[in-house]
């Protein structure tokens, strides 16, 4: 089955910038996009359209695609920002998540 | 405004049935999927399937196929999330989401507050 990888962890300082990859072999034939979840919260959408972001997003948050990858970039990371980060693409027309991502803002 | 908003917790005996409901306000309910996710305690998101709520069509997960249905009540704007033989695996936190129909986001933009099921002899 279609597999879409991140890696499990990353740290980073504050005010510094976090960049979190997520590769799958299909991310470059539909668009892909990006959850933060904070613990007993539900998902919430920071990117969609592989680097567009939703209105009410901060603007620190953005995105690049690059053939099989898709990269989050949170530039000048918050206290706040520490969640964990899942990717989000499709297989035809089934959602295939990442494994995701445990960002620590040290 | 936009909700979802999930039926309470559950407590099942392994080998029963759980349905979760979703109920959806503020918004048009057949111009969007409703998807259902599940988290396990500590792990990631599992999606499991969707369905459309204007024709009830449906597409499932291959994991979940013979074991899930999903239904909808487009008098009340409900959608449900019926899992079956259940065994200590499906303990998880059960999500519904919304996506737009025919957007080019193809991306969640509302979720429910979740559904925790507890599948404990």
């Amino acid at each position: 089955s279609y597999v879409l990888t991140q890696p499990p962890s990353v740290s980073v300082s504050p005010g510094q910038t976090a960049s979190i990859t997520c590769s799958g072999d299909k991310l470059g034939h539909k668009n892909a996009c990006w959850y933060q979840q904070r613990p007993g919260q539900s998902p919430v959408v920071v990117l969609h359209e592989d680097t567009k972001r939703p209105s009410g997003i901060p603007e620190r948050f953005s995105g690049s695609s690059s053939g099989n990858t898709v990269t989050l970039i949170i530039s000048g990371t918050q206290a706040m920002d520490e969640a964990d980060y899942y990717c989000q693409g499709w297989d035809s027309s089934a959602v295939v998540f990442g494994g995701g991502t445990k960002l620590t803002v040290l | 405004q936009v909700q979802l908003v999930q039926s309470g917790a559950e407590v099942k005996k392994p080998g029963a049935s759980v349905i979760v409901s979703c109920k959806a306000s503020g918004y048009t309910f057949t111009a969007y999927y409703i998807h259902w996710v599940r988290q396990a305690p500590g792990q990631g998101l599992e999606w499991m399937g969707w369905i459309k709520p204007s024709s009830g069509t449906t597409q499932y997960e291959h994991k979940f196929q013979g074991r899930v249905t999903m239904t909808k009540d487009t008098s009340t704007s409900t959608a449900y999330m019926e899992l079956n033989s259940l065994t200590s695996d499906d303990t998880a936190v059960y999500f519904c989401a919304r996506e737009f129909i025919g957007a080019a986001a193809e991306d969640f933009d509302y979720w429910g507050q979740g559904t925790l099921v507890t599948v404990s002899s």
